[in-house]
């Protein structure tokens, strides 16, 4: 199974844009990204996803460079309500099952 | 607007009980997983399941067992309760396959407390 490796925790100031990264460097042809967060005590809430090109929805953007070895989840405009512990994870080829790692834990600060 | 619902929020059982944690979902998703969640190590699959009746072993099935009598419905069962099973326990559901679109929802977990 392919593995992520994020940056254990971040900081950013409300209103910038939020850029947490994310290695998955043993990623396969037909596995797809998977972000999600989790706000405290509740349970982890999609993001986004995407296989190749980049994408963006009303929450975020995700790029996913060329050689799909990493990805960068861009959260626009930070607001405090953006603070939380963000996975990033690769889907298993052929199931759905998603593996989640430790996450990166961002602190959004006035 | 609950989708996913898990019976209990807070939970304190006794070293070697039989514990029960129950998963209910209103989306007819196909799909159903257990997850525990421990500080330092992220969320760790116990049992998922892509059928009625049908179960499969995720990273940490040992000393967990589940039961799936119904689409809507996904059980985990402590067998014999152990001190280190205390944990916050996450159930989600999700689509079949690569209809994936959204991936999953998730429940608000069951904090179990084993003394």
């Amino acid at each position: 199974d392919a593995k992520t490796t994020q940056p254990t925790s971040m900081d950013c100031a409300e209103g910038r844009a939020a850029n947490l990264p994310c290695n998955h460097s043993t990623i396969s042809g037909n596995e797809y990204v998977y972000w999600y967060r989790q706000i405290h005590s509740q349970g982890p809430q999609y993001i986004i996803h995407g296989l190749k090109n980049n994408e963006t929805n009303e929450m975020a953007s995700l790029i996913i460079t060329e050689d799909r070895k990493s990805s960068t989840l861009i959260l626009p405009h930070a607001t405090l309500r953006d603070t939380a512990v963000y996975y990033c994870i690769v889907r298993v080829y052929n199931t759905d099952k998603l593996i989640f790692g430790t996450g990166t834990r961002l602190q959004v600060f006035p | 607007d609950v989708k996913v619902t898990q019976s209990s929020r807070y939970l304190v059982k006794r070293t070697g009980e039989k514990v029960f944690l129950e998963c209910v979902q209103d989306m007819d998703h196909e799909n159903m997983f257990w997850y525990r969640q421990d500080p330092g190590l992220g969320l760790r699959l116990i049992y998922f399941s892509y059928d009625v009746k049908m179960k499969e072993k995720g990273d940490i099935p040992e000393g967990y067992s589940v039961s799936r009598e119904k689409k809507e419905r996904f059980s985990l069962i402590l067998e014999s309760a152990s001190t280190n099973q205390t944990s916050m326990y996450l159930c989600a559901s999700s689509v079949r396959g690569f209809r994936l679109n959204y991936g999953y929802t998730f429940g608000s977990g069951t904090r179990l407390t084993v003394v």
